[in-house]
């Protein structure tokens, strides 16, 4: 059973570009999350879809956004990259709408903004 | 008040003894709690959920849940090196009417040879 694969694995972007991660949850799991992590403040929740809408949203900017696809595939978006955004990023693949259920994780994606 | 607390460590046991973890949450109508274990350089992984009040055992480790004190932790017994890692808490939390999964800045924790 595949597991959950997010793309690319590394990112290297200049301030003030965007950027596009992307998600492929685990197969027949309808809710994907996505968190940022830092070392100083540890994994910040960003917003979880489940069919295509989003249920809950985090406490960051708007320049931060995400969508979700039909085939439960997700992506996120962020624009006007400034140097605080650098963090691994990953997402969380969960059977059901998240709580009840635990998560299971993508590899990240490693961004780097300079 | 952060939502979930747990100390960062780092949490030094001696390989063969009990590592207890701890964590506290401030929402006191979570449901659903749980435990991840971070290897440096990869992501999360789930070891152990608990719903309900007590302990709760899977191998070597337990869960433990006490929601009148707003308390959850995990105890690994027989400690081994390869249990080194960064253990995470984390809490369902309301949120705007909806739910989200909120965690912990995580514990270290050392198993010394």
């Amino acid at each position: 059973k595949a597991g959950v694969t997010q793309t690319p694995r590394y990112l290297i972007k200049t301030r003030g570009q965007q950027v596009t991660l992307s998600c492929s949850p685990i197969s027949g799991h309808r809710s994907v999350s996505w968190y940022q992590q830092t070392p100083g403040q540890g994994l910040q929740f960003l917003f979880e879809y489940f069919s295509e809408t989003q249920r809950n949203k985090g406490n960051f900017p708007g320049r931060f956004s995400g969508r979700q696809f039909s085939n439960s595939r997700s992506e996120m978006n962020v624009s006007t990259l400034e140097l605080g955004d650098s963090a691994l990023y990953l997402c969380a693949s969960s059977l059901g709408a998240g709580v009840s259920y635990g998560y299971t994780f993508g590899s990240g994606t490693r961004l780097t903004v300079v | 008040q952060k939502e979930v607390e747990q100390n960062s460590g780092p949490l030094s046991v001696p390989e063969g003894a009990i590592a207890s973890l701890n964590c506290t949450y401030s929402d006191r109508v979570s449901q659903s709690f749980f435990w991840y274990r971070q290897y440096s350089g990869k992501s999360p992984e789930l070891i152990m959920s608990i719903y309900s009040n007590g302990d709760k055992e899977d191998g070597r480790f337990t869960a433990q849940l006490n929601k009148a004190s707003q308390y959850v932790s995990l105890l690994i017994r027989d400690s081994q090196p390869s249990d080194s890692a960064t253990y995470l808490c984390a809490v369902n939390m309301n949120s705007g009417g909806y739910q989200k999964v909120t965690f912990g800045i995580g514990t270290k924790l050392q198993v010394i040879p």
